[in-house]
Order: structure tokens, then C-alpha cells, then sequence
């Protein structure tokens, strides 16, 4: 069975630091992993996949992620936070063209 | 090339009527997934098909609920005889036939449900 864990509901930055949004996975075999963006009263958005290329994967509006194995996991980062990135942000887990396996979601704000 | 379609966007019904949602997918895709979103959670899997077949509806409660995409036209998502508890957003997503892209799914805008 496949799962993910996102390590806090709620994560707050100033403008202009870093981002780190926790991903952690549990899959029997290798996973299709995936960050989505959802602005408010909004569909989701790919930031970016991995599809078991290379394990250092850039999206959209300079985000980034790091597929590591041993360590389950799949973080989000983007080293400069804008005000426009605030939204709720989504990591999920599938195989092929299998359904997407969703985490709870973690609320990122942005502080001048 | 327009993306996922959703009609309506917003929903509102009485408890004990039917809600009709429709998703129109991004033109080249065969595959359609219905998603709930309920307040203050992530995403849940509802249901997956191809047209005229019905691939996965594991996250399809059992009863009341029911999910169709034909040769021609949108998927319908048809909930009957709808509770307070079915209130929520739904989304759909589509994808092309496998082997072109590893399953990329584009979500439509959603249906936001409002049972009174």
C-alpha cells in the first residue's frame, strides 16, 4: 500500500527565506511522486514529478525537490520565498497511471 | 488546448436531491478521476475510468454515489439523494492513454458542493 506523510499542517516564512515543505512516502515498490499547488478556491496546479529520472527535480516558479531513497522522502524547497507563493501545497504518490495517493496538505504564508 | 473542464462551479442542493457534476477532459485524454476534497483536507480518491469502463472506484462510497464516462460527452459524477456530509469540493483530473506521459493528471477547477 502506498501512503504520505507531510510533516506540518502549517508552515509560516518571511519573505525572501527559505522553503522547506516535508514529504515522506511509504511505497512497495518504486513511486511516481508528485507536488501540487492549490491557490484558494483553486484547482491544483504540478509544481513538479518524479518519475525515477533524476533524483533532483526542478518545477515551476523556482521550486525544487530531492527524491532520496533511503531516507523515504521527497522535500520541497525553493531557497527564496515569494508573497506569492502562499497557497496550500500537496505531495502525492501513485504508480503509472494508477491513482494519485494525496498527503493532508501543508498551508505555507509568507510574512513580509 | 483548452484544460479539464468542470460545470458547474458551484452547486447548491437540499438534502434528499441528486447533484449532477460533469467534467469535460483536456482534448487527447481517455482517462477521467473524480477526487473529493473535504473542508480543511487533502484529496481523496473517488474513482477512476476510461470511457465507457470503469477502471478503479475503490474510494467510491458504496451507496448513493455513482460515476460514468461515456463514448461521447463529459464524465458525470451523480450523487443521489444528498446528505450535509456530502458537502465538499470535487475535482477532476485527466491524463493521457498510458505509455505517453507518466500518469501527469490535470485537475479541472472543481465543483464546490453545498448541501443545505
Amino acid at each position: 500500500a502506498q501512503s504520505v506523510t507531510q510533516l506540518g499542517s502549517h508552515v509560516s516564512v518571511s519573505e525572501g527565506a527559505l522553503v522547506l515543505l516535508r514529504c515522506n512516502y511509504s511505497s512497495s515498490v518504486p513511486p511516481y511522486l508528485f507536488w501540487y499547488v492549490q491557490y484558494p478556491n483553486q484547482g491544483l496546479q504540478l509544481l513538479l514529478k518524479y518519475t525515477s529520472a533524476a533524483t533532483l527535480v526542478k518545477g515551476i516558479n523556482g521550486f525544487e525537490a530531492e527524491f532520496k531513497k533511503s531516507e523515504t522522502s521527497f522535500h520541497l524547497t525553493k531557497p527564496s520565498a515569494h508573497m506569492s507563493d502562499a497557497a496550500e501545497y500537496f505531495c502525492a504518490v501513485s504508480r503509472d497511471t494508477d491513482k494519485l495517493i494525496f498527503g493532508t496538505g501543508t498551508r505555507l504564508q509568507v510574512f513580509p | 488546448n483548452a484544460g479539464v473542464m468542470q460545470n458547474p462551479r458551484h452547486l447548491v442542493r437540499r438534502r434528499g436531491q441528486e447533484a449532477r457534476l460533469r467534467c469535460s477532459p483536456m482534448k487527447g485524454h481517455s482517462h477521467v478521476y473524480w477526487y473529493r476534497q473535504l473542508p480543511e483536507e487533502g484529496l481523496k480518491f473517488m474513482v477512476y475510468l476510461q470511457k465507457e469502463n470503469i477502471i478503479d472506484e475503490s474510494g467510491m462510497p458504496k451507496e448513493r454515489f455513482s460515476a460514468e464516462f461515456p463514448k461521447e460527452g463529459p464524465s458525470i459524477l451523480r450523487i443521489q439523494q444528498v446528505v450535509r456530509g456530502d458537502s465538499a469540493a470535487y475535482f477532476c483530473a485527466s491524463s493521457p492513454p498510458p505509455g505517453v506521459r507518466y500518469n501527469e493528471q490535470f485537475f479541472g477547477p472543481g465543483t464546490r458542493l453545498t448541501v443545505l
